[in-house]
């Protein structure tokens, strides 16, 4: 079944506390990316990926971050967390053939910050 | 400016009846892709359909079509004969080419609640 997967689904954490969410797709998409979702400021993208070891920033990158070793592995690192960072993450991963294409989306982890 | 606007904040409507979700967009890139998604109360997130811009036909998907009118910018999704089940969160999202992202921008989203 293609799927993305995320782990944890979901996580309790306090300030500081070096964390990693894992993203795997079975899909082989060259492209990843990872987006976080608050009340009213909707999904917004942190992180992309265009293939291995290529990687940039989205819109709101400041406070994680990534790394691209193998296609199927996109971890989202956060270093120092901080309350802020409380959210609900999602990766994704995308694939284009001709004029079709489609974003796949992980189940999300639901992160929060103390 | 908003990139993707979703004007209704939420909708009733009554099982079985047809639900119309708002969409208009504004790029000003010639090719570009237009997304929804549903997001249910467990928050995982769900592709509906796509459109390309260069698509001439509406896309369709099952119970899922999108009235696409690229001169008006708009993308309104068209749920026939809705059921309980699609009682969720719906967005509507587009991507642009350059920029290097290739990611979407997301609308703000409709609720959508179907009643019995």
């Amino acid at each position: 079944e293609a799927q993305v997967t995320q782990n944890p689904r979901y996580l309790i954490t306090v300030t500081g506390k070096k964390l990693t969410v894992t993203c795997s797709q079975n899909m082989n998409h060259e492209y990843m990316s990872w987006y976080r979702q608050d009340p009213g400021l909707g999904l917004r993208q942190i992180y992309y990926s265009m293939n291995v070891e290529v990687t940039d920033k989205g819109d709101v990158p400041e406070g994680y971050k990534v790394s691209r070793k193998e296609k199927r592995n996109f971890p989202l690192i956060l270093e120092s967390p901080s309350p802020n960072q409380t959210s609900l993450y999602f990766c994704a991963s995308s694939w284009t053939s001709g004029n079709q294409e489609t974003q796949y989306f992980g189940p999300g982890t639901r992160l929060l910050v103390l | 400016a908003q990139k993707i606007t979703q004007t209704q904040p939420g909708m009733f409507v009554q099982e079985k009846e047809a639900v119309t979700l708002d969409c208009t967009y504004d790029t000003s890139d010639q090719s570009y892709g237009l997304f929804w998604y549903k997001q249910p109360s467990s928050g995982e997130m769900i592709f509906l359909i796509y459109q390309g811009s260069y698509d001439e036909q509406n896309a369709t998907e099952g119970r899922y079509s999108l009235n696409f009118q690229k001169a008006r910018k708009s993308a309104n999704l068209v749920i026939s004969a809705s059921q309980l089940g699609d009682s969720a969160m719906y967005f509507c999202a587009m991507r642009e080419p350059g920029g290097g992202a290739d990611g979407l921008t997301f609308g703000k989203g409709t609720h959508l609640i179907i009643q019995p």
